[in-house]
C-alpha cells in the first residue's frame, strides 16, 4: 500500500532553512497526483504549505509563499520542503500528503513530524 | 486564523445526527465544488470521508454525507458511534491554492 515517510531535523535554529524528505513508497512519484505538505501547530489546525507536480509545477501557500520551495526527486521517489528564516512560529508538525490531481483530495498523510524552531 | 469557519466543538449523543458547517467565501468554497473533509484522530493521520462535497471514498461508511450550497458546505455524520469522536476539518480549493478550516471537535456524549 501507499506510505508516506517524513525524515529531517526535528531542531531548527531562528532564521534557518528548514529542510524535510518524504519518501513515497507503494506508488511513483511520477503518476498523476500532486505531492503536498501540511503542518499543525501545536494545538492549532491545519495549514497547507504547498504542492508539488512530478514535472517540477508548484502551487504555494500565498503566506508562505516568499519563504519556501518545494522540489521533487523521482529517481529516488521523494519531494522535498525547504521554509526560510524559520521563527518559533513555525513550530509544528509537518506532514507530507499525496493529493488526487482533479478532486484535489489528500487520500494519503505521512505521520508527521515535529520541527521544534529553538535556539 | 483559518480562510474557512467551522463551529470548534459539537456534540452529540449515540444514534443522534450532528452537522458540521464549513463557512467560506466566493474566492474558495462558492467558486469550487473542490471540498473534502478529514477524520482526525490525534496521532493518526487523517482520514478522507468526504471529497468533491459529496462524495465519498470507497470504505467510508455512508454515515458520513456532506453538501454544499453557496459559500457554505456541510458534513453530517448520523448514528453517531463512539469511534466518531475525533476532530473534523473542512478543506476548500481556492484559485491556486488550498485552505482548511480550523476544525471542529466532535464529542460523542
Amino acid at each position: 500500500q501507499v506510505q508516506l515517510q517524513e525524515s529531517g531535523p526535528g531542531l531548527v535554529k531562528p532564521s534557518q532553512t528548514l529542510s524535510l524528505t518524504c519518501t513515497v513508497s507503494g506508488a511513483s512519484i511520477s503518476s498523476n497526483y500532486y505531492w503536498s505538505w501540511v503542518r499543525q501547530h501545536p494545538g492549532k489546525g491545519l495549514e497547507w504549505i504547498g504542492y508539488i507536480y512530478h514535472s517540477g509545477s508548484t502551487y504555494y501557500n500565498p503566506s508562505l509563499k516568499s519563504r519556501v520551495s518545494l522540489s521533487v526527486d523521482t529517481s529516488k521517489n521523494q519531494f522535498s520542503l525547504k521554509l526560510r528564516s524559520v521563527t518559533a512560529a513555525d513550530t509544528a508538525v509537518y506532514s507530507c500528503a499525496r493529493v488526487w490531481f482533479r478532486e484535489l483530495a489528500i487520500d494519503y498523510w505521512g505521520q508527521g513530524t515535529l520541527v521544534t524552531v529553538s535556539s | 486564523q483559518s480562510a474557512l469557519t467551522q463551529p470548534a466543538s459539537v456534540s452529540g449523543s449515540p444514534g443522534q445526527s450532528i452537522t458540521i458547517s464549513c463557512t467560506g467565501t466566493s474566492s474558495n468554497v462558492g467558486s469550487y465544488n473542490l471540498v473534502s473533509w478529514y477524520q482526525h484522530h490525534p496521532g493518526k493521520a487523517p482520514k478522507l470521508i468526504i471529497y468533491e462535497a459529496n462524495k465519498r471514498p470507497s470504505g467510508v461508511s455512508d454515515r458520513f454525507s456532506g453538501s454544499r450550497s453557496g459559500n457554505t458546505a456541510s458534513l453530517t455524520v448520523s448514528g453517531l458511534q463512539a469511534e466518531d469522536e475525533a476532530d473534523y476539518y473542512c478543506c476548500s480549493y481556492a484559485t491556486r491554492s488550498i485552505v482548511f478550516g480550523g476544525g471542529t471537535k466532535v464529542t460523542v456524549l
